[in-house]
């Protein structure tokens, strides 16, 4: 089956330290990869997604994604996190299944950014 | 600016009634989605439409309902068969499902749904 996994339920990370939150994936073909963040009782907002042959991804706000196909990868980082990145992100995968190219999310990660 | 339209922001529900939640999009797009988020969890979808007067059920489509008689606009009907509809619904568009391609779906801000 075409999945996404985000094994982290909460990452924790100081104020000005660099972040990375984890994504994998397990899909056949070339892979459709995003990222996305959600403030609280909002939707989700688009960071970037990956664009192929370059394995290094720059999004939004500063965050930017290492695509690596080897480990089926694709982890969100930033270098130096601000409290205000402080939120729920969504990694997403769209393979190809029963002749559509669906959106299958991960079950999400829980930023917390302590000033 | 083009966008995903969701009303109302906040909703709530009596016992035995049917509720319809409004999504409307001016992005052109083909397909849309309901999917229905609980506190602290991930997403689950409920409906997708590929085209117009044409939808397909999702992971819990069981307790709710949907039309598409627009391209612009997606409706979700929350019956009262639908025991826990305490919930966060989103609904998201995006180009065909029946091309490849690296565009994204597009959000919007939500409606919260609760019991009264």
């Amino acid at each position: 089956a075409q999945s996404v996994a985000q094994p982290e339920d909460q990452v924790n990370v100081a104020e000005g330290n660099p972040l990375t939150v984890k994504c994998t994936y397990s899909v056949s073909g070339n892979p459709y990869l995003f990222w996305y963040v959600q403030y609280p009782n909002r939707g989700l907002q688009f960071l970037l997604k990956y664009i192929t042959g370059d394995n290094l991804v720059k999004g939004s706000y500063g965050f930017e994604a290492e695509f690596n196909k080897s480990q089926t990868s694709f982890h969100l980082k930033k270098p130096s996190a601000l409290v205000s990145d402080s939120a729920l992100y969504f990694c997403a995968v769209r393979p190809f299944t029963s002749g559509t190219y669906k959106y299958i999310f991960g079950t999400g990660t829980r930023l917390k950014v302590l000033a | 600016d083009g966008g995903i339209t969701q009303s109302p922001k906040y909703l709530f529900r009596k016992e035995g009634q049917n509720v319809t939640l409004s999504c409307e999009q001016n992005l052109n797009h083909d397909a849309m989605y309901w999917y229905r988020q609980d506190p602290g969890q991930g997403l689950r979808l409920i409906y997708y439409s590929q085209i117009v007067n044409d939808f397909q059920k999702g992971d819990i489509a069981e307790g709710y309902s949907v039309s598409r008689e627009k391209k612009e606009s997606f409706p979700l009907t929350v019956t009262s068969a639908q025991k826990n509809p305490t919930a966060f619904y989103l609904c998201a568009s995006s180009i065909a499902l029946d091309r490849p391609s690296n565009q994204p779906q597009h959000f919007g801000d939500g409606t919260r749904l609760s019991i009264l």
